[in-house]
């Protein structure tokens, strides 16, 4: 069975550009999660949707959006891009809603280098 | 806000050492405590501690919760060069859909 698989692996961006990270979760998953780790630390909570809603939202600019579109799989866009906003961007999928019993599982994530 | 915060930073053993990593976390309403290993890229699950499940164990990995103290530590016995990754503790917050993570303890484990 397949796992999170995410899109691109690597990118390099300017600062200013737009960006937009794919995320399909493992089959039958109806909760993706979005999470930013910058080098050298843990992943930050971004975004969780659940049946193509938002559920949380965590402490970053308007400049990132995403969704969740009707097969679960979702996109992450980050807009006007600066430096710091260079990290692996990890998306995790779930069953439930409420992930917090250990059942998220991460794909491998999008590194974005932002110059 | 929630709050995790890991030590040692990173760590250095050789093969067959025993090392323990420290997790503190402080959390408005304490549900679980997730401990994930993350080799390159995706972090793997590794443990879940719970008010009623404080002691887990998984070959020559095991984890402690301390309720009182709030904190929790993982402890890798006869290290291998393969246990050589990054470990992370987190907590979910209190609607449970999101995980507030450490900054995570760097393990490297020589020949």
């Amino acid at each position: 069975d397949a796992g999170v698989t995410q899109s691109p692996t690597h990118l390099i961006k300017t600062r200013g550009q737009q960006v937009t990270l794919r995320c399909s979760p493992i089959s039958g998953h109806k909760s993706v999660s979005w999470y930013q780790q910058v080098l050298g630390q843990g992943p930050q909570f971004i975004f969780q949707y659940y049946e193509k809603e938002e559920r949380g939202r965590g402490n970053f600019p308007d400049r990132f959006s995403a969704r969740q579109f009707p097969n679960y799989s979702s996109e992450l866009n980050v807009n006007a891009l600066l430096l710091g906003d260079s990290a692996l961007y990890l998306c995790a999928s779930s069953l439930v809603s409420r992930p917090n019993t250990g059942e998220l599982f991460f794909g491998e994530g999008s590194r974005l280098t932002v110059l | 806000e929630d709050k995790v915060v890991q030590s040692p930073l990173s760590l250095v053993v050789h093969e067959g050492d025993t090392v323990t990593l420290n997790c503190s976390y402080e959390v408005t309403n304490f549900r679980s405590l997730l401990w994930y290993k993350q080799e390159k890229k995706a972090p793997t699950f590794l443990f879940m501690l719970t008010s009623s499940g404080i002691e887990k164990k998984s070959g020559r990995l095991s984890s402690i919760l301390d309720k009182k103290e709030l904190f929790s530590i993982l402890n890798i016995t006869a290290t291998q060069t393969g246990d050589s990754a990054v470990y992370l503790c987190a907590v979910p917050n209190n609607a449970g859909n999101m995980l507030t993570f450490g900054g995570g303890t760097r393990l490297m484990v020589k020949p």
